[in-house]
């Protein structure tokens, strides 16, 4: 089964400082992947995700992730932190069969310091 | 266009009861996904709807139901609530059942058993 690991429960950066979010994936063929944002209170939202096409992968709000097949990561980078970056960030996984049906991490809360 | 909507906001239910949330998918898209997040963990993907019939589950017991009507909108169903079933039940809908399709999220529905 497709597993989906998120290095650090908790990053606190500091604002204008790079965002590292780090995510490893299971997967025996290419997967789909996913990064989602959750503020408090509402629904996850959409960053960016990897549909095997290029494996630099621009999103919303400046995010931008690089897919490494040989690391089976797919990190999550911000060059530069805003305060309305603070929230908790999700990586997720296609399960095996393209059903449509995603794995998800444990999720990373991102602090972001004045 | 209203995203995707889930009723009620809030729900609190005591042991041994039965509850039923609703969503309301994205305008233009067939297919719903239901998920639980637990207090600080990831989604877990309950199961899936497409032309009004489930058609992946993921690893939950049968007390967990669900339904998809013809205007595409869903309910999800859960009998004989237990402690463990308090959680933020998400509805996600999107254009079709492939992976490779966006899945957009609502605000959840927050379910307290006591």
């Amino acid at each position: 089964a497709q597993s989906v690991t998120q290095l650090g429960s908790h990053v606190s950066v500091s604002e204008g400082a790079l965002v590292l979010l780090r995510c490893n994936y299971s997967s025996s063929v290419p997967p789909y992947l996913f990064w989602y944002v959750q503020y408090p209170n509402q629904g996850l939202q959409l960053l960016l995700k990897y549909t095997s096409a290029a494996t630099l992968v621009k999103g919303i709000n400046g995010f931008e992730a690089e897919f490494k097949k040989s690391e089976t990561s797919f990190h999550l980078t911000k060059p530069s932190a805003h305060m309305s970056d603070a929230a908790e960030y999700f990586c997720a996984v296609s399960d095996s069969g393209n059903t449509g049906k995603l794995i998800f991490g444990q999720g990373t809360t991102l602090q972001v310091k004045p | 266009d209203a995203g995707v909507t889930q009723s009620p906001t809030h729900l609190i239910k005591t042991r041994g009861q039965q509850v039923t949330l609703r969503c309301s998918p994205k305008s233009g898209h067939d297919t719903v996904s239901w998920y639980q997040q637990a207090l600080g963990q990831g989604p877990q993907f309950i199961f899936q709807y497409y032309e009004e019939e489930e058609r992946q589950r993921g690893n939950f017991p049968d007390r967990f139901s669900g339904h998809q009507f013809p205007n595409y909108s869903s309910e999800l169903n859960v009998n004989a609530l237990l402690l463990g079933d308090s959680a933020l039940y998400l509805c996600a809908s999107s254009l079709g059942q492939l992976s490779a399709y966006e899945q957009y999220f609502g605000p959840g529905t927050r379910l307290t058993v006591t």
